[in-house]
């Protein structure tokens, strides 16, 4: 089956406790990315990645990190969380080619709440 | 720029129309969607449209776009409680290998029986 996995789907940390939030995918996409969502504000893009050892800067980017050393994989860091993180997190992913035929539809993972007391 | 934005609750009877309204402000949009996001779940592409159409139909769903007023709406015909979710608008921007896409705060649907 298809899908985008992300791990933990909940936790609830301390200030200054680094964390790594997991995102995996089995539909070999090129593109992989991260949001967050907050009330009111929508899905806001903190971190993207157009391919292995490739990431770049989305909207939000401040206070996290990713690395991209395989495909499939697309972790974010969390070196030292603050309350203003807590948050739900997204990871997606989709083809980079916008060859005939690939609208480009992002598919997402079921979501991480984070909570950072 | 890029911004869209949406009115951020409906509540419609069971059996009627809804229709979600959208704005954006970047007039180079290659794709707009509509994704819908069910409760603790993540994101699921709903419909979209290429940005050289003005209607699209998919069983209930009509999606309109006026690119001179830069709006998008998304009619759901005869609404059912399972279409109780947070609907989000999103446009694609961009040319060549990458395309940013930015979504809009999303409208929550509240299907009352």
């Amino acid at each position: 089956e298809a899908q985008v996995t992300q791990n933990p789907r909940y936790l609830i940390t301390v200030t200054g406790k680094k964390l790594t939030v997991t995102c995996s995918q089995n539909m070999n996409h090129e593109y992989m990315s991260w949001y967050r969502q907050d009330p009111g504000l929508g899905l806001r893009q903190i971190y993207y990645s157009m391919n292995v050892e490739v990431t770049d800067k989305g909207d939000v980017p401040e206070g996290y990190k990713v690395s991209r050393k395989e495909k499939r994989n697309f972790p974010l860091i969390l070196e030292s969380p603050s309350p203003n993180q807590t948050s739900l997190y997204f990871c997606a992913s989709t083809k980079k080619d916008r060859a005939s035929g690939n609208t480009g539809e992002l598919f997402f993972g079921e979501g991480s709440r984070l909570t950072v007391l | 720029g890029e911004d869209v934005e949406q009115s951020l609750f409906l509540s419609v009877r069971e059996g009627d129309s809804s229709v979600i309204n959208c704005t954006y402000t970047d007039s180079s949009s290659t794709y707009l969607y509509w994704y819908k996001q069910e409760p603790g779940a993540g994101l699921q592409l709903l419909t979209y449209i290429f940005s050289n159409m003005d209607m699209k139909q998919d069983q209930r769903l009509t999606v309109l776009l006026n690119k001179k007023d830069k709006h998008l709406s998304l009619r759901i015909a005869d609404t059912q409680t399972g279409d109780s979710a947070i609907y989000f608008c999103a446009e694609s921007i961009g040319s060549g290998g990458y395309q940013k896409v930015t979504f809009g705060t999303g409208t929550k649907l509240q299907v009352i029986p």
